[in-house]
């Protein structure tokens, strides 16, 4: 199992609806979790970060840890086509590693 | 304001050519990383260093490929001798505290012919 597991997508939803992208993780990374979203031809831009279980909002972004079930999620509210981006997601460790996941493709229809 | 600068922003080369890439770290941040992003790939961790020290760099092919930071100001990555299938686009990204988010630069498009 590789460190993070993304759903490669595409993911598309209509323009005001909720995305919902999904991240799992292994054992060897379980200390903090972040979401970057990137744009094409453009560098990865970081979001939003979480540490602990439960959910973190941060404008129309909320963030959602599960450390027994092993997943992190990133909720979009009120989508807009500017959201349309590939959603990477990232985890480390203790041990000063730093795992990226492949990447979900968002697509949001106007 | 403050950002990750990297250079150059594109570079076309030959195989088998020297091709040294360079990073400026945000002020004050003690840990950078470089990656490699292909379409096939995604994004690749290739060395990491904290405080100046490489403290990991096994992502990174050995024989050609070598990352240093002269100061706390400047990361550079150099691959000799090139090959095609380096052609990547190359981050780097600088952060604070071993657990802190990162900040990326804009990339090297790196194509090598």
């Amino acid at each position: 199992q590789k460190e993070v597991e993304q759903n490669s997508g595409p993911l598309s939803v209509p323009e005001g609806a909720i995305a919902s992208l999904n991240c799992t993780y292994s054992d060897r990374v379980s200390q903090s979790f972040f979401w970057y979203r990137q744009y094409s031809g453009k560098s990865p831009e970081l979001i939003m970060s979480i540490y602990s279980n439960g959910d973190k909002e941060d404008g129309r972004f909320t963030a959602q840890l599960n450390k027994a079930s092993q997943y992190v999620s990133l909720l979009i509210r009120d989508s807009q086509p500017s959201d349309s981006a590939t959603y990477l997601c990232a985890a480390s460790n203790t041990g000063n590693q730093f795992y990226f996941g492949t990447g979900t493709s968002l697509t949001v229809i106007p | 304001d403050a950002r990750v600068t990297q250079t150059p922003r594109d570079k076309v080369t030959e195989m088998g050519q020297e091709v040294t890439m360079r990073c400026q770290p945000i002020l004050g941040h003690n840990t950078v990383f470089w990656y490699r992003q292909t379409m096939m790939q995604g994004l690749e961790l290739l060395a990491y260093f904290r405080n100046r020290a490489p403290l990991d760099d096994s992502g990174m092919p050995k024989d050609r490929f070598s990352a240093e930071m002269p100061d706390a100001t400047l990361a550079t990555l150099k691959i000799q001798p090139s090959e095609p299938r380096d052609s990547a686009v190359y981050f780097c990204a600088s952060g604070l505290d071993d657990l802190a988010s990162q900040y990326f630069g804009p990339g090297t498009r790196l194509t090598v012919l």
